[in-house]
């Protein structure tokens, strides 16, 4: 199946700090991205959709000003998370379509914000 | 999306085959059925994804019932390294979301 790939995979930072976060398509073009949030023994979380070329689309609930997306390319997306603070330490995951049958996951990433 | 449910965990003796239900009885005709599953710490892993006809591939069976409520996931020879949060998702193909619910987590037993 398609390769997506996310760096890091684990990040400390601490609070007060941005982390930011790269998802991409390793071998096909992804117009659209998703990110994922899952705290401990939870589900994974819909955040945003991030869209080539344009804003993301942010689920109910999410602060746009904390998480900032940016689809610079049709490979590549990225999410910032700004003035991080412990309550925002999770494991980070993003997603993209190939085809729009099969999203394909990347490996995730795990914030520890001290 | 039409919601799932999947029981919250089962069990499975290893080199035995496991079963996995889902029942989606508000399904549409557009929606497909999808599994995913979780290995502790990482990202989902794609499975296996059906209309309604019944479809295999190197990693498992899916068995989707002819009123299109419900389905199986079926691990032939379940090892080890199964043991994950299992998750049915039910989605039109074109459709930009994927809704995670909670999932069955499966244990292989030695």
């Amino acid at each position: 199946g398609a390769v997506v790939s996310q760096h890091p995979s684990w990040v400390i930072c601490k609070s007060g700090t941005s982390v930011k976060i790269e998802c991409r398509s390793l071998d096909f073009q992804a117009t659209t991205m998703f990110w994922y949030r899952q705290f401990p023994k939870q589900s994974l979380m819909l955040m945003a959709t991030s869209n080539e070329g344009s804003k993301a689309t942010y689920e109910q609930g999410v602060e746009k000003d904390k998480f900032l997306i940016n689809h610079a390319s049709l490979t590549l997306s990225t999410l910032t998370v700004t003035s991080a603070h412990p309550e925002d330490s999770s494991f980070y995951i993003c997603s993209a379509s190939e085809g729009w049958i099969i999203q394909y996951f990347g490996a995730g990433t795990r914030l520890s914000v001290l | 999306d039409a919601k799932t449910t999947q029981p919250p965990s089962m069990d499975c003796a290893e080199g035995r085959a496991a079963n996995l239900p889902c029942n989606h009885s508000t399904i549409s005709g557009n929606e497909y059925v999808y599994w995913y599953r979780q290995i502790h710490s990482q990202g989902p892993q794609y499975i296996i994804h059906g209309l309604q006809n019944n479809e295999t591939n190197e990693m498992a069976s899916l068995i989707i019932t002819e009123d299109r409520k419900s389905s199986t996931l079926i691990l032939p020879h379940a090892t080890l390294r199964d043991t994950a949060v299992y998750y049915c998702i039910v989605r039109v193909a074109r459709d930009d979301k994927i809704i995670f619910g909670k999932g069955t987590r499966l244990h292989i037993l030695p």
